[in-house]
């Protein structure tokens, strides 16, 4: 099966910018998840989708960063406008299931954003 | 606050020895923990999981234990082989509002030398 799709995989953009990101998940996975990736740390979650709806956005910083699942399938994420700090890579992630807490997340290869 | 750390993080391991991967957590409500790999430019896959009320899970050469008591948990892999060199992340997952939420740790980067 084809796994998760992101794009671009790299972009470097000027603070105060604006940046979009795209995902496509596995077909027929329910779940979709961003996270933000800051170098030497574990990605941390920004929003988590079950099908269309948002589930947790509770880590996303809403006066910048907006993300959106149409149809629940495809999703994008944009920052708007970009400060520094968000130097990071954003990775996309789905599964087929977010009621269990064992359960496998599959990985997009990221977008590595630089911000100058 | 770090509620899943990995205190080491690199380690260097002799091809065909014992690697040994470990994690510490905070939060006894984490009901499953898991270990992903990761290789440069790519994003981490899924590796092997174990359930807080086991202390074993083994799958071919990655065996992973967990000391609830201690709250640790750590990866074997023997042997070590050089397609293992990647950084590894543990991570526990948890009941929140509404949905499993997986925390994270800063990874590991494993090393195997020839």
């Amino acid at each position: 099966e084809a796994g998760v799709a992101q794009s671009p995989r790299y972009k470097i953009i000027e603070k105060r910018q604006s940046v979009a990101f795209w995902c496509n998940p596995i077909s027929g996975h329910a779940t979709l998840y961003w996270y933000q990736q800051i170098l030497g740390q574990g990605p941390k979650l920004l929003i988590q989708f079950q099908n269309n709806g948002v589930v947790d956005d509770s880590q996303l910083p809403k006066d910048r960063f907006s993300a959106e699942r149409l149809k629940g399938v495809d999703s994008t994420l944009k920052i708007q406008p970009a400060k520094l700090e968000d130097s990071a890579v954003y990775l996309c992630a789905s599964s087929s299931s977010g009621g269990s807490g064992g359960y496998e997340q599959y990985f997009g290869p990221g977008t590595r954003l630089t911000v100058t | 606050d770090q509620q899943v750390k990995q205190n080491s993080p690199s380690l260097s391991v002799q091809e065909g020895r014992i690697s040994i991967l470990n994690c510490d957590y905070t939060n006894s409500m984490f009901d499953y923990f898991l270990w992903y790999k990761k290789y440069p430019a790519e994003g981490p896959t899924f590796l092997i999981s174990i359930s807080s009320i086991k202390d074993k899970n083994e799958d071919g050469r990655f065996t992973v234990f967990l000391n609830k008591s201690a709250k640790h948990l750590s990866l074997h892999i023997v042997p070590s082989q050089p397609g293992d060199s990647a950084v590894y992340f543990c991570a526990a997952s948890f009941w929140g509002d509404s949905n499993y939420q997986l925390i994270w740790g800063a990874g590991t980067k494993l090393i195997i030398k020839p």
